[in-house]
């Protein structure tokens, strides 16, 4: 069964702070890593896909990592703005690419 | 990114009735769809993967045959909610992957309703 946690359920943080969330899942037979931003009535919006252990990537001031080896991986948000108030998916592809999500990782920035 | 239509966007219906939700690939060919349900306050869940051309992949609890899935052409993916009850009020949501990128893009999701 695939499994996928994300920690924590939700996080409240200021304007300006950085924050990161988690995201575990089993290492094996691993094929992809997902992160979604998802915002409330609107579909999840896709943040970045990572299939190698030790990718990172980045996208303005998002940056998320990846550790196939002991399954994990971290999404970093550099000083964060009201506007980055969404819930953070995680998904994992894994033999046979079903992609089974986290729960998800609420996040609300206040002003 | 590529785009992803769902059609209808929102359904009410009576109890007993049958509903029908399409998920297009708008700009790209997907071999694979996916449909999923949210239930209150949850995340996205897995309902099944379909393959164009062959049979879906049920989920573990997912009845194949309350959920009828097509998946007819490398664009198009079907679910049916046959005979639908209020339990089934649900926000239903589709996604296709992309080859060989891997990404999955959403469509926009169905909210049905069953009186």
């Amino acid at each position: 069964i695939l499994n996928v946690e994300q920690s924590p359920q939700s996080l409240h943080v200021q304007e300006g702070d950085s924050t990161n969330f988690t995201c575990s899942f089993p290492s094996s037979n691993f094929y992809a890593l997902h992160w979604y931003r998802w915002e409330t009535a609107k579909s999840p919006e896709a943040l970045f896909v990572m299939t190698l252990n030790g990718d990172e990537k980045k996208k303005g001031r998002i940056s998320a990592t990846l550790n196939t080896k002991e399954g994990y991986s971290y999404l970093y948000i550099k000083g964060s703005q009201p506007e980055d108030s969404a819930t953070y998916l995680c998904a994992c592809s894994a033999g046979g690419f079903k992609t089974i999500f986290g729960a998800g990782t609420r996040l609300f920035v206040k002003a | 990114g590529a785009v992803v239509s769902q059609h209808p966007s929102r359904v009410i219906c009576k109890s007993g009735t049958s509903v029908k939700i399409e998920c297009r690939s708008l700009d790209f060919q997907a071999t694979t769809m996916f449909w999923y349900r949210q239930f209150p306050k949850k995340s996205l869940m897995l309902m099944a993967t379909s393959n164009e051309g062959s049979k879906a992949t049920y989920e573990q609890g997912v009845e194949k045959d309350k959920f009828l899935i097509n998946h007819a052409s490398l664009t198009l993916s079907t679910l049916t909610v046959t005979s639908a009850h209020p339990e089934d009020s649900s926000f239903y949501i589709c996604s296709a992957r992309t080859s060989p990128s891997n990404e999955q893009f959403f469509g926009p999701g169905t909210r049905l309703t069953v009186l």
